[in-house]
């Protein structure tokens, strides 16, 4: 079964440090998504993308937060300077097509710690 | 979005039925009532989901009362590997993203 893959799996990183967390949607997939989980939290939705645009956002993607699709593969999430708050684990999500009944597949997550 | 709520937590017996409420009185029209679910340290998996008749899948069972303002993801036989937080989501809006609640911890005993 077609998945969407996930790395690194696990990333320690400095504070202030930039970080890059990578995807690879399933492949016929158009919309692709971030979200996260803190510890023991909620998953929050991050960020929607579609035909190589933003398509909507949360108030906790800020200027510090972007994405990109640099290829026909993958989708990256980028931190550009991490905070202690940043630790959680990210997920990466694609769907098909829009419209709300449409299935959305979440990766395994990349877990970010940030020390 | 439109508001759900779930219990908090649930037990079942390995084996035996389990039935998951979920209340959305404020539904609209347009609202697909998804179920996704979260096993330990994994990402959310889609389970089901349904407009308005019931929905039946590998997975699950979802029976949508007849005012949509409530909804029942029932699991036949409960396994070990059910344990997960379930989550009741509606999706409303034109942008396709979810909004996660709390969810139900389901608890499965051997």
């Amino acid at each position: 079964e077609p998945e969407v893959t996930q790395t690194p799996s696990h990333q320690v990183t400095q504070m202030g440090q930039e970080v890059i967390l990578r995807c690879v949607p399933i492949s016929n997939h158009l919309y692709f998504y971030w979200y996260r989980q803190i510890l023991g939290q909620k998953v929050e939705f991050l960020v929607s993308f579609y035909n190589n645009e933003i398509s909507e956002k949360s108030e906790i993607f800020d200027d510090q937060f972007s994405v990109e699709r640099p290829d026909g593969s993958n989708f990256t999430l980028k931190i550009r300077s991490t905070k202690l708050e940043d630790s959680a684990m990210y997920f990466c999500a694609s769907s098909g097509t829009g419209g709300t009944g449409n299935t959305i597949y979440f990766g395994e997550g990349s877990w970010l710690t940030v020390v | 979005d439109a508001k759900t709520t779930q219990p908090n937590s649930m037990e079942s017996n390995e084996e035996e039925p389990v039935h998951l409420p979920c209340n959305h009185s404020t539904i609209s029209g347009t609202d697909y009532i998804h179920w996704y679910r979260q096993l330990p340290s994994q990402g959310p998996e889609y389970v089901i989901h349904g407009l308005t008749s019931n929905v039946n899948n590998r997975m699950a069972s979802l029976a949508i009362a007849e005012d949509r303002k409530s909804s029942t993801l029932i699991l036949h036989r409960a396994t070990l590997r059910d344990a997960a937080v379930y989550y009741c989501i509606l999706r409303r809006n034109a942008g396709n993203m979810l909004t996660f609640g709390g969810g139900t911890r389901l608890m499965v005993k051997p």
